[in-house]
C-alpha cells in the first residue's frame, strides 16, 4: 500500500535559519503530492503541492520538488520566522482513490527568536 | 467566505456510548472527508462522501460510520465507544474528489474524549 515517511521532530531553528523537512514516499503509479501545515488547536492548511515528477510546488517562501527517481517532496525555506512554528505534514493521494490522502507522521517545528 | 464548520468542539463521552458528529462543508463543495487524528496512529483516513455516496473507507471497523445530506453535510457516527477511539477528528470538504487541483480545506476539529 501507500506510505509517507518524514522526518520526525520537533525541529528547533532560529529565526532567519534554512529549513528542509525531508519527505520519502511509497505509492503504486503517480500520486499527487502535498504539504500541509497545523497551527496549534486549528485543523490543516494545504501549504503546497506538486502533481506529476519535477513539478515544484511553492507558497509563502516555501518549497517542495517532486522527485519519482528518489520518490521525495523534501519540504525547504530558505529564512524561516517565528510565526512558521507549527506542525508540518508530508501527504500522498492516490489519483484513483478520491480525496483519500496518506499522511506521513508529522514534524513539529519551532523556531526561536 | 464560511469554511469548514465542525461541531462540536469538544465532547467527552463514556466508554460504551455512541457519538455523533458533524461537518458543514464550505459552501458549493460536495465531498467530505473524515479523518482520525491520534499521537500514536498520526492522521488515518476514515472515509469520505460524494454527492451523499460513500466514495472511499479507510481501514476502521464497522463501528464508524457516516453519512451526507442532500445539502452536502455529513456527520459521523461512533458506536460502542472504546478508550482508543479519543482523537481529533477532522473534517474536510473540496468541490469535487480525486482532483489534487481541488484542494481539500479542513475544519478545526471535534477533540472527542472518551473516559
Amino acid at each position: 500500500g501507500n506510505s509517507v515517511t518524514q522526518m520526525e521532530g520537533p525541529v528547533t531553528l532560529s529565526e532567519e535559519a534554512f529549513l528542509t523537512i525531508n519527505c520519502t514516499y511509497t505509492a503504486t503509479g503517480y500520486p499527487s503530492l502535498f504539504w500541509y501545515v497545523q497551527y496549534p488547536g486549528e485543523g490543516l492548511q494545504l501549504l503546497l503541492k506538486a502533481t506529476k515528477a519535477d513539478d515544484k510546488g511553492s507558497n509563502k517562501g516555501f518549497e517542495a520538488t517532486y522527485r519519482k527517481e528518489t520518490t521525495s517532496f523534501h519540504l525547504e525555506k530558505g529564512s524561516v520566522q517565528v510565526s512558521d512554528s507549527a506542525v508540518y505534514f508530508c501527504a500522498l493521494s492516490d489519483n484513483n482513490a478520491g480525496n483519500m490522502l496518506t499522511f506521513g507522521g508529522g514534524t513539529r517545528l519551532m523556531v526561536k527568536p | 467566505k464560511a469554511g469548514v464548520t465542525q461541531t462540536p468542539r469538544y465532547l467527552i463521552k463514556t466508554r460504551g456510548q455512541q457519538v455523533t458528529l458533524s461537518c458543514s462543508p464550505i459552501s458549493g463543495h460536495r465531498s467530505v472527508s473524515w479523518y482520525q487524528q491520534t499521537p500514536g496512529q498520526g492522521l488515518q483516513f476514515l472515509f469520505e462522501y460524494f454527492s451523499e455516496t460513500q466514495r472511499n473507507k479507510g481501514n476502521f471497523p464497522g463501528r464508524f460510520s457516516g453519512r451526507q445530506f442532500s445539502n452536502s453535510r455529513s456527520e459521523m457516527n461512533v458506536s460502542t465507544l472504546e478508550l482508543g477511539d479519543s482523537a481529533l477528528y477532522l473534517c474536510a470538504s473540496s468541490q469535487t474528489t480525486g482532483n489534487a487541483n481541488s484542494p481539500l480545506h479542513f475544519g478545526n476539529g471535534t477533540r472527542l474524549t472518551v473516559t
